[in-house]
């Protein structure tokens, strides 16, 4: 019974290169929302996804940022260019697909532009 | 959109003691209510969570209290035990609006005194 699964865990880049994050689902959920924490913050909402549609992605940056959850397969955050202060946790939750609010996390991807 | 205020920042309280955390929410639209407790690196978990047709709700010895009235909401631990040393986040979600994510606060670092 395996929980929400992330990856990379940790993940380090340069200045204007590519960073994908991907993130697996609890088993028989079908809602994945992604958050940014910040050293010492609480977590933001970036984007809300269900399998082949974004909901909601009223918390990402309109550039350099997006998100997809294929039909097959993880959801996967991408971010382009990155810069430092893309430096930051990055976690995943998932829900099911009905009946509950309740949001399971991940354990998270730290990402570190150096 | 939403906003959740959480204090204290940092509560240092005695092993065998009680701990009080608040928050308040500002739009009365949301109606759950859930707390997170997040360990150094780790994942945040899900420890208690509360609806908005609900005044109280106890797990062992957690316990949250919700106010809808005056948008607020607290949680109660009992007889803390060094393990309960956390970031504990409160967040609030308007389930059924169909867009967004948690909106958390910004934590509060509880710490047990030995």
């Amino acid at each position: 019974n395996a929980g929400v699964m992330q990856n990379p865990r940790h993940l380090v880049r340069r200045r204007g290169q590519e960073a994908r994050l991907r993130c697996s689902p609890m088993k028989g959920h079908s809602h994945v929302y992604w958050y940014r924490q910040l050293p010492e913050e609480g977590l933001k909402f970036m984007v809300y996804l269900q399998k082949e549609n974004i909901i909601d992605e009223s918390g990402m940056p309109k550039e350099r940022f997006s998100a997809e959850f294929p039909k097959e397969g993880p959801s996967i955050l991408r971010i382009q260019q990155v810069v430092r202060g893309d430096s930051a946790a990055y976690f995943c939750a998932s829900s099911p697909e009905t009946g509950t609010d309740t949001q399971y996390f991940g354990p998270g991807t730290r990402l570190t532009v150096l | 959109g939403e906003n959740v205020e959480q204090h204290p920042s940092t509560l240092s309280v005695q092993e065998g003691d009680s701990a009080v955390i608040k928050c308040t929410y500002s739009d009365s639209a949301s109606n759950y209510f859930p707390w997170y407790k997040q360990e150094l690196g780790k994942r945040p978990q899900l420890i208690i969570d509360i609806r908005s047709n609900v005044g109280e709700k106890k797990d062992q010895r957690i316990a949250v209290t919700l106010n809808k009235t005056a948008k607020h909401f607290s949680l109660h631990i009992t007889e803390t035990q060094p393990e309960d040393s956390a970031v504990y986040f409160c967040a609030a979600y308007r389930s059924g609006g169909g867009a967004d994510g948690l909106t958390f606060g910004k934590g509060t670092h509880l710490i047990i005194q030995p």
